[in-house]
């Protein structure tokens, strides 16, 4: 059975505090790692698609890396505009399998 | 260009009562998927519609059910309800069964008393 879990469950940081979030994973036959951002009262907002280990993606402060088993989304000096839940999830047929999500604070 | 949009937004029903939930997809979007997020976790896939039929589901009841019509727009059904149907339901859309990047509406807030 895939599953997907994410931590810490929440994290604080300073702004400009850099810090890295991990998805750990198990499926069988990974069809794509995903990450989502959701802010309170809305759905979530697509981030990035992950398909090989290896492979990384970048987004203005964002960086997301792929390993066999885990994925990390890397936050490089945060803004208190990126506290929001990060979700990461992976596919499986043709709908995906989500993780608990990742609370990040970041204070001014 | 319009995004996913559900209705209602919120949503306050007691035990046993009936509900349906809308949505219509993104502009473009052919299919139609709906999750269940409870709170502090993440969402959880009930359904997926495509061509006005259900193509995948998920491990839920038969209490909960689904419609797509043919202009792509969906309704969610749940019969019976439970306080533990208590959650946000989340509609996402996308081009096409194997299209990966889901476009998510805003959800309904279910609350059952």
């Amino acid at each position: 059975e895939d599953q997907v879990t994410q931590s810490p469950e929440a994290l604080r940081l300073q702004e400009g505090e850099s810090s890295s979030l991990n998805c750990s994973y198990t499926v069988s036959g990974l069809r794509g790692l995903f990450w989502y951002r959701q802010d309170p009262g809305k759905g979530p907002e697509f981030l990035f698609t992950l398909y090989s280990a290896g492979e990384e993606k970048e987004k203005e402060r964002l960086k997301a890396t792929l390993t066999k088993k885990e994925s990390f989304l890397h936050i490089t000096a945060p803004k208190p505009e990126d506290s929001a839940t990060y979700l990461c999830a992976v596919q499986h047929g043709q709908n995906f399998v989500f993780g608990p999500g990742t609370r990040l604070s970041v204070l001014p | 260009d319009a995004g996913v949009t559900q209705s209602p937004t919120h949503l306050i029903k007691t035990r046993g009562q009936q509900v349906t939930l809308r949505c219509s997809p993104k502009s473009g979007h052919d299919t139609v998927s709906w999750y269940q997020q409870a709170l502090g976790q993440g969402p959880q896939f009930i359904f997926q519609y495509y061509e006005e039929e259900e193509r995948q589901r998920g491990n839920f009841p038969d209490r909960f059910s689904g419609h797509q019509f043919p202009n792509y727009s969906s309704e969610l059904n749940v019969n019976a309800l439970l306080l533990g149907d208590s959650a946000l339901y989340l509609c996402a859309s996308s081009y096409g069964t194997e299209n990966e990047k889901l476009f998510f509406g805003s959800g309904t807030q279910l609350s059952v008393l």
